[in-house]
C-alpha cells in the first residue's frame, strides 16, 4: 500500500530565510505528487504537482520541489519565506483504484514564520 | 479557474440531526468528487470516492448508511451526515477532479460540524 511521511512536525523559520519541508513516499509504482497548503479552517490549496517529465517542478506562491526517485522523496522549498506562508503543509501521492485517483496525504507539517 | 465551493461552511446542531453539505465545482466539470474528514491537528483521511450517476466508494470504517453521499451531475456532489451524533463533530472537507489526464484534485474550503 502506498503511503507517505512528513517527518517534520513543526518547523519554525525566520522571514526572509529559505525553506525546505521534507516528504518521503512509498509507492510501487511512479507516484503522482503534491503538495498542498492550508490556512487554519479552510480546505487545501494545490501548490504544485508532478506527474512525469522535468524532476524540479515550479509552482504558485515561490515554491518549488524535486522529485528524486532514489530517495523517494519529494522535498519542498522556497528560497524566501514570507510571513504569509505559515500555515499546514501536506504532501501527497495518488495512486489509481479503480476508476478514480486517489489521494493519500502525510500527516502534514505546520510552519511558523518569526518576525 | 478549478473554483470548489462547499456549503455551509459551519454548522451547529442538536444530536440526531441529519446534515447536507454541498459540493459544487464552479467552473469546470468534475466526474469524480471525494470527501474527506480532519481531525484537529491531522491528516485529511479519504472517506469515500463518489462518481457522477453511480453509488459512491466508501473506504473500509466508514459507514455509507451514516454518511450518505449523492453525486446527481458532473458539478454537485452532497454529504448528508445521517442522525448525527457528537462523535460525528469535524471537518468534513470536499474535493473535485475534472475531466482529461493529470487533473489534480481542487478542494473546497471545509464544512466545520459540531454536534451538540
Amino acid at each position: 500500500a502506498q503511503s507517505v511521511t512528513q517527518p517534520d512536525i513543526h518547523i519554525t523559520v525566520s522571514e526572509g530565510a529559505s525553506l525546505e519541508l521534507r516528504c518521503n513516499y512509498s509507492y510501487g509504482a511512479t507516484p503522482y505528487l503534491f503538495w498542498y497548503v492550508q490556512s487554519p479552517g479552510q480546505g487545501l490549496q494545490l501548490l504544485l504537482k508532478y506527474f512525469s517529465g522535468d524532476t524540479l517542478v515550479q509552482g504558485i506562491k515561490g515554491f518549488e520541489a524535486e522529485f528524486k526517485r532514489s530517495q523517494s522523496s519529494f522535498n519542498l522549498r522556497k528560497p524566501s519565506v514570507h510571513w504569509s506562508d505559515a500555515a499546514e503543509y501536506f504532501c501527497a501521492v495518488g495512486i489509481i483504484s479503480g476508476s478514480a485517483r486517489q489521494l493519500t496525504f502525510g500527516s502534514g507539517t505546520q510552519l511558523t514564520v518569526l518576525p | 479557474g478549478a473554483v470548489v465551493s462547499q456549503h455551509p461552511s459551519w454548522v451547529i446542531c442538536k444530536s440526531g440531526t441529519s446534515v447536507k453539505i454541498e459540493c459544487r465545482s464552479l467552473d469546470f466539470q468534475a466526474t469524480t468528487m471525494f470527501w474527506y474528514r480532519q481531525f484537529p491537528k491531522q491528516s485529511l483521511m479519504l472517506m469515500a470516492t463518489s462518481n457522477e450517476g453511480s453509488k459512491a466508494t466508501y473506504e473500509q470504517g466508514v459507514e455509507k448508511d451514516k454518511f450518505l453521499i449523492n453525486h446527481a451531475s458532473l458539478t454537485l456532489s452532497t454529504l448528508t451526515v445521517t442522525s448525527a451524533h457528537p462523535e460525528d463533530s469535524s471537518f468534513y472537507i470536499c474535493s473535485a477532479r475534472g475531466t482529461g489526464k493529470n487533473q489534480p484534485q481542487h478542494f473546497g474550503d471545509g464544512t466545520r460540524l459540531s454536534i451538540l
